[in-house]
């Protein structure tokens, strides 16, 4: 059982890029999460998905996007990367939204 | 809005020390939960504990142990005899059961912790 995996595990990449991260979940969670890491900030929210099919904004949702087309998958881009997403990227899921989140291995992106 | 601060940013102890992580949350919820997560250097985020706002007992996990306090808003984390194994960042986290924050998980800043031999 893997759990999430996230895709890649890292990634440089040139402002101005338009860039997808993965996350995938064999655990048939109902809900999955986005989260940046930057030091110092702790882990802020990105966006979420409460089931498949819908998604909502999180803290800052600003120059990202989600769809949740099926349960496992949950990818997250980046349309047009500025150096400012540079960061630790981190995707989670729970059974039911309040329950306890379960955490991929997270993406390092730069943005240069 | 819900928030989460965690005011120690790092805790520096020798091995076998007692040390407190301290957390104090706001939230206009009546039900709410609250969590806490270890961060080891290799970067994965493992889950430690999750508490319902209506479950106030003490709970005891081996040298972990957690205590939530409604009165202060406050769920801090004690660790007993600590260990070298136990050097991370430890994250204090809240989520509200309704409204617009429903799941939506609030981290605390996270506290760095450094035991040394």
């Amino acid at each position: 059982i893997a759990g999430i995996t996230q895709a890649p595990t890292s990634q440089i990449l040139a402002a101005g890029r338009r860039m997808t991260l993965r996350c995938t979940q064999d655990m048939r969670h109902n809900a999955m999460y986005w989260y940046r890491q930057d030091l110092g900030l702790g882990l802020r929210l990105i966006h979420y998905s409460n089931t498949a099919g819908t998604t909502g904004k999180g803290e800052v949702p600003d120059g990202y996007s989600v769809s949740r087309a099926n349960t496992d998958d949950f990818p997250l881009t980046l349309a047009s990367a500025v150096p400012s997403q540079t960061s630790v990227y981190f995707c989670a899921s729970s059974e039911v939204p309040y329950n306890e989140q379960f955490f991929g291995p997270g993406t390092r992106l730069t943005v240069l | 809005a819900q928030k989460v601060t965690q005011a120690q940013t790092e805790i520096s102890v020798v091995e076998k020390e007692d040390v407190t992580l301290d957390c104090v949350y706001e939230t206009r919820d009546t039900t709410y939960y609250l969590f806490w997560y270890k961060q080891p250097p290799s970067g994965e985020l493992v889950f430690l504990i999750r508490r319902n706002s209506f479950d106030e007992q003490n709970e005891i996990s081996g040298r972990y142990s957690w205590n939530f306090q409604k009165s202060t808003s406050s769920f801090n984390f004690t660790i007993t005899a600590s260990q070298v194994v136990d050097s991370a960042v430890y994250f204090c986290a809240l989520s509200e059961a309704g409204g617009t924050s429903y799941g939506k998980l609030t981290f605390g800043q996270g506290t760095i912790l450094t035991v040394h031999p």
